[in-house]
């Protein structure tokens, strides 16, 4: 059975930075795209970052870039998101989800993990 | 900021059959198939339809998607009332920083 775990969410102070992980099972880590997906509770989905399955290419939204870094650790089967200069308009409910294909700017998402909460508040 | 977008709501009654719609443009639906997935409350989402018409093992063949031009729906019939949800369309797009966008969500209410 394919499983997400997310971890490191919190609350943390504008301006500082938290970096959250996703530890992954029941798949071959190393053949898929992996992603992060945020939803400000009670609100829509917004896609944050993707990575490809060989870390050689990556995306981001506009409204992260230069802020967030995607990255993965195949050895480990773990993706990772260090997001700095936090801003309050960063607060949400952050999923990791599986990519469909190997490459970050192709397919769907399937599965999803339950996601881990950000807030950024003074 | 959603770029795709979609009614708020829709609803119907037992049995019927309810089309929720999601407007594009030509640099995502329009260049791009689309996705579907279905959110129910406190959870995470999940893949519905993918590749336009496309259902995942697992899903119900009363899920029904389809596309045309820059717009594309996504039709449920024999509602049940465990298909009271929210559902996004999603899609690829290739604008100037590639990114994939989401629609603005759908609410199905099951009377």
């Amino acid at each position: 059975e394919v499983q997400l775990v997310e971890s490191g969410g919190g609350l943390v102070q504008p301006g500082r930075s938290l970096r959250l992980s996703c530890a992954a099972s029941g798949f071959n880590f190393d053949d898929y795209a992996m992603h992060w997906v945020r939803q400000i509770p009670g609100k829509g989905l917004e896609w944050v970052s993707g990575i490809s399955w060989n870390s050689g290419g990556i995306g981001y939204a506009d409204s992260v870039k230069g802020r967030f870094t995607i990255s993965r650790d195949n050895a480990k089967n773990s993706l990772y998101l260090q997001m700095n200069s936090l801003r309050t308009e960063d607060t949400a409910l952050y999923y990791c989800a599986k990519g469909t294909r190997y490459m970050w700017n192709d397919g769907s998402f399937d599965p999803w993990g339950q996601g881990t909460l950000v807030t950024v508040s003074s | 900021q959603s770029v795709l977008t979609q009614p708020p709501s829709a609803s119907g009654t037992p049995g019927q059959r309810v089309t929720i719609s999601c407007s594009g443009g030509s640099s995502n639906i329009g260049s791009n198939t689309v996705n579907w997935y279905q959110q129910f409350p406190g959870t995470a989402p999940r893949l519905l339809i993918y590749n336009n018409n496309q259902r995942p093992s697992g899903v119900p063949d009363r899920f029904f998607g389809s596309k045309s031009g820059t717009s594309a729906s996504l039709a449920i019939s024999g509602l049940l009332s465990e298909d009271e949800a929210d559902y996004y369309c999603a899609a690829w797009d290739d604008s100037l920083n590639a990114s994939y966008v989401f629609g603005t969500g759908t609410k199905v209410t099951v009377l």
